[in-house]
């Protein structure tokens, strides 16, 4: 089982459609939760940044954690076609010199006008 | 502006060459990670440094090489050992001890 497992799409959805993005990890360790958006051609940049369980909300952009269920999601409200991209699941663990992040291999997103 | 630099954007290289992928930050981040990226893989990372003149392997390391000299700087050598070079190369750094990463915007490099 990879430590991270995330659906790489791809997912087309119409403008204003609100987007589901999740990924799922093994190692209960894991207590920093990233999504990352590339777009193409381009470096990753970050998105939203949470720790331990829980919602974060950043305008459009809401993250969250179940660390019960070792599971994460953004969800993407009024998508945008400027929403287009990868959309990278990464975490890590806490403590230590250990801030390696493992990344989710990406979900390809298109958003239709 | 802070941020990470690499260079070139666009890379071709003749089979049995070694070549060299710049990386340069001015964020004054401790740890900078090299990263490979291909269709349907992901990133797998290669290399990573969290101090100057130490570097530890990734999970992909065979066929390259890096330095760490300065602080700014974490060039990765591409050597003819690598068997299949065409990749997507991305640079990131961080403030040691935190996860948080900063990418830079890649290398596409072409083996021809």
């Amino acid at each position: 089982q990879k430590e991270v497992e995330q659906d790489p799409g791809p997912l087309s959805v119409p403008e204003g459609a609100i987007v589901s993005l999740n990924c799922t990890y093994s190692n209960s360790a894991f207590q920093y939760f990233m999504w990352y958006r590339q777009y193409s051609r381009k470096g990753p940049e970050l998105l939203m940044y949470t720790y331990s369980s829980g919602n974060k909300e950043d305008g459009r952009f809401t993250a969250q954690v179940d660390k019960s269920s070792k599971y994460i999601s953004l969800f993407i409200r009024d998508s945008q076609p400027s929403d287009s991209a990868t959309y990278l699941c990464a975490m890590s663990y806490s403590g230590g010199s250990n801030y390696k992040l493992t990344f989710g291999k990406g979900t390809l997103l298109t958003v239709n006008p | 502006d802070g941020g990470i630099t690499q260079s070139p954007k666009y890379l071709f290289r003749k089979e049995g060459q070694n070549v060299t992928l710049s990386c340069e930050q001015n964020l004054n981040h401790d740890a900078m990670y090299w990263y490979r990226q291909d269709p349907g893989q992901g990133l797998r990372l290669i290399y990573y440094s969290q101090i100057v003149n130490d570097f530890q392997k990734g999970d992909i390391a065979e066929g390259y090489s890096v330095s760490r000299e300065k602080k700014e700087s974490f060039p990765l050598t591409v050597t003819s050992a690598q068997k299949n070079p065409t990749a997507f190369y991305l640079c990131a750094s961080s403030i040691g001890g935190n996860s948080v990463y900063t990418f830079g915007s890649g290398t596409r490099l072409t083996v021809v």
